[in-house]
């Protein structure tokens, strides 16, 4: 498999439930992302991951947890969301984060959550 | 603050020309990326801009001019795959994106 790869590609969930979203990327990339994405609004970048080494977290609460064992691997562990959790999870990579240049976000076609 | 200014939807013919408007206000400035994003897929890099003027690539060029804050992104001969959403971002001083809530194209016959 090329580029970056989530799953599961749809989940629904009721408040209670606990699960993980799985993010995968083949491209030798350094650095991680996780972002929500709202219908009409700006993506919100949720955490991020440099060489493995969590460097950002957005106030996010607590229910979302994330993961990142190796460089290739991102994981965001869900527990007791709200019904305003639903959304597009959308996983990037680039090379490294925060750097100068182009430095290309390369994203996975995203994980739809339904909280119910 | 910071923030990014775009169109919420966009209408255009088939064949014609359509420019995308994206006005930014960011701390500090570190370059200008344009992504496109069909309706449930990934959002895929366009361009990047980080100097005044005009990028051209293929049927897309994407424009900066610092001074006003200011970049748009023009589709030339525009085909029915175009239809999608257009994510404006700028970069801060801290090498931050910082997103539009994205631009929806739709292209008609």
């Amino acid at each position: 498999e090329t580029g970056v790869t989530q799953t599961p590609r749809h989940l629904v969930m009721g408040m209670t439930n606990k699960k993980s979203l799985k993010c995968e990327q083949h491209l030798g990339h350094n650095a991680m992302y996780w972002y929500k994405q709202s219908a009409k609004k700006p993506l919100e970048l949720m955490f991020v991951y440099n060489f493995k080494e969590q460097t950002e977290n957005n106030s996010v609460p607590s229910r979302f947890s994330p993961e990142c064992p190796n460089s290739s691997h991102l994981f965001l562990h869900l527990h007791t969301l709200q019904p305003e959790d639903s959304a597009l999870y959308l996983c990037a990579s680039s090379q490294v984060a925060s750097s100068s240049g182009a430095n290309v976000l390369t994203f996975g076609a995203g994980s739809r959550l339904t909280v119910l | 603050g910071q923030n990014i200014d775009q169109p919420t939807e966009m209408t255009a013919t088939e064949g014609a020309i359509v420019q995308i408007n994206c006005t930014y206000q960011t701390s500090g400035f570190n370059g200008l990326f344009w992504y496109q994003q069909h309706a449930g897929e990934a959002p895929t890099f366009l361009s990047y801009n980080v100097l005044d003027g005009l990028e051209e690539k293929g049927r897309f060029s994407s424009f900066l001019s610092r001074s006003k804050g200011y970049s748009y992104l023009l589709l030339k001969e525009l085909q029915m795959k175009d239809s999608a959403s257009y994510l404006c971002a700028g970069r801060d001083s801290n090498y931050q994106l910082i997103w539009g809530a994205g631009t929806k194209l739709i292209i008609k016959p």
